[in-house]
Parts: C-alpha cells; sequence; structure tokens
C-alpha cells in the first residue's frame, strides 16, 4: 500500500497568513493526488484535484503543486472560514489512501 | 447536481451485521464509481472499497476483506455496504462518496456520513 504522510499534523495560525501543508507519499504516485477540507460533524470537501486544480466554486486563495512523491497545499492568505482539518488522498493504485491530516487553528 | 443521502445512524452488539445505504438524488451514480471511507472518532480517513455499478466491478481493501459487502441497486441509484462481525473499534462515521470517474478517482460529492456505534 502507499503510505501518505502530512506534514506538519498540527498548525497554528493568523488570518492572513500564508499557511503550506506538505503530503509525501512513500512511491510515485505522478499527479494523482486531491486535497479535501473537513470541518468537525461534516463530510469532507473537494478542494484539489490532480495535484494542481482547483474545484470549482473553490476560493482561488487555494493552490496545489507537486508530483512524484512531494506535494503542498497551499493557502494564501488564511480566512477565518479556513480553521478545518486538511488531507490529501492518493488516487494511483488501489487500496486508495489518505494522509493523517494537518489541523489548522488559530493562533 | 448529484447529492448521496445515506442511511441514519446504527447502534450495534459486537459481533452483529450493519448495512449503510447511500442513494444517489438529482441524478444517477450509474455511469460512476462509488466508494466507502470510515472515520473513527477523532481519527483520519480510511477507504474501505468502491463498486462500479454499471460494471459490477468491485474493489476491496484488504483490511475488510471478508468482512465488507459493497452492491448497488442500478434501479434505485442506490449503493449498500454491510460489515459484519462487527466489534468496538468498527465504531465510526461512515462514508460514501463518488468517483467521478471508472474508479481510482477523487471523490466528490460525499455523502452526510452515516454514525455506526459497536457498543454491549
Amino acid at each position: 500500500d502507499i503510505q501518505m504522510t502530512q506534514s506538519p499534523s498540527t498548525l497554528s495560525a493568523s488570518v492572513g497568513d500564508r499557511v503550506t501543508i506538505t503530503c509525501r507519499a512513500s512511491q510515485s504516485i505522478s499527479s494523482w493526488l486531491a486535497w479535501y477540507q473537513q470541518k468537525p460533524g461534516k463530510a469532507p470537501k473537494l478542494l484539489i484535484y490532480k495535484a494542481s486544480s482547483l474545484e470549482s466554486g473553490v476560493p482561488s486563495r487555494f493552490s496545489g503543486s507537486g508530483s512524484g512523491t512531494e506535494f503542498t497545499l497551499t493557502i494564501s492568505s488564511l480566512q477565518p472560514d479556513d480553521f478545518a482539518t486538511y488531507y490529501c488522498q492518493q488516487y494511483n493504485s488501489y487500496p486508495v489512501t489518505f494522509g493523517g491530516g494537518a489541523k489548522v487553528e488559530i493562533k | 447536481q448529484v447529492q448521496l443521502v445515506q442511511s441514519g445512524a446504527e447502534v450495534k452488539k459486537p459481533g452483529s451485521s450493519v448495512k449503510v445505504s447511500c442513494k444517489a438524488s438529482g441524478g444517477t451514480f450509474s455511469s460512476y464509481a462509488i466508494s466507502w471511507v470510515r472515520q473513527a472518532p477523532g481519527q483520519g480517513l480510511e477507504w474501505m472499497g468502491g463498486i462500479i455499478p454499471v460494471f459490477g466491478s468491485i474493489n476491496y481493501a484488504q483490511k475488510f476483506q471478508g468482512r465488507v459487502t459493497i452492491t448497488a441497486d442500478k434501479s434505485t441509484g442506490t449503493a449498500y455496504m454491510e460489515l459484519s462481525r462487527l466489534r468496538s473499534e468498527d465504531t465510526a462515521v461512515y462514508y460514501c462518496a463518488r468517483d467521478p470517474h471508472e474508479g481510482l478517482s477523487w471523490f466528490d460529492p460525499w455523502g452526510q456520513g452515516t454514525l455506526v456505534t459497536v457498543s454491549s
């Protein structure tokens, strides 16, 4: 199975900050990576697919980059609605696997 | 705009089985795949398996092989996930999610989740 490792697991930031979350795959997954945002008690919401493609309706302050084994999710200017947990997911091969999550907290 | 609506919360005894449903409203999922993902309290996301209804093909995560059965009824646009031999560690929110391609893709949209509590 492909292991997905996210860092940091928790991040404290302020509104307006630039935030970067890293996701590393245990083997190359090309660009077959998605990012999700999850708020407490809610289902995950798709933000980014194919490593850098922004899902329709997602604010442009979210961006994704990377290929192979290293990927990043960047929030250019953190907004109050962005405090949540973020997960990466690889879909290069079965079984589909997720990273452990990165919680963005208010500083 | 397809929405996935799941069945309600369940409380089960250890050793029993649970069957969760996921109905596509506002469209159909027969051209796409449906996966099941679970999330234990305070934990991350774990893929259990998925089905491509139009082909009837199914993939399961090895961890759940032999305990999980995923099916789909194309006529009603409903997918099902049945988990047997329940134990306390199976207490989790179970989500269905649509894979917009025929397997191995991202997930969008997701159902609202079904809390399954396993307790004696």
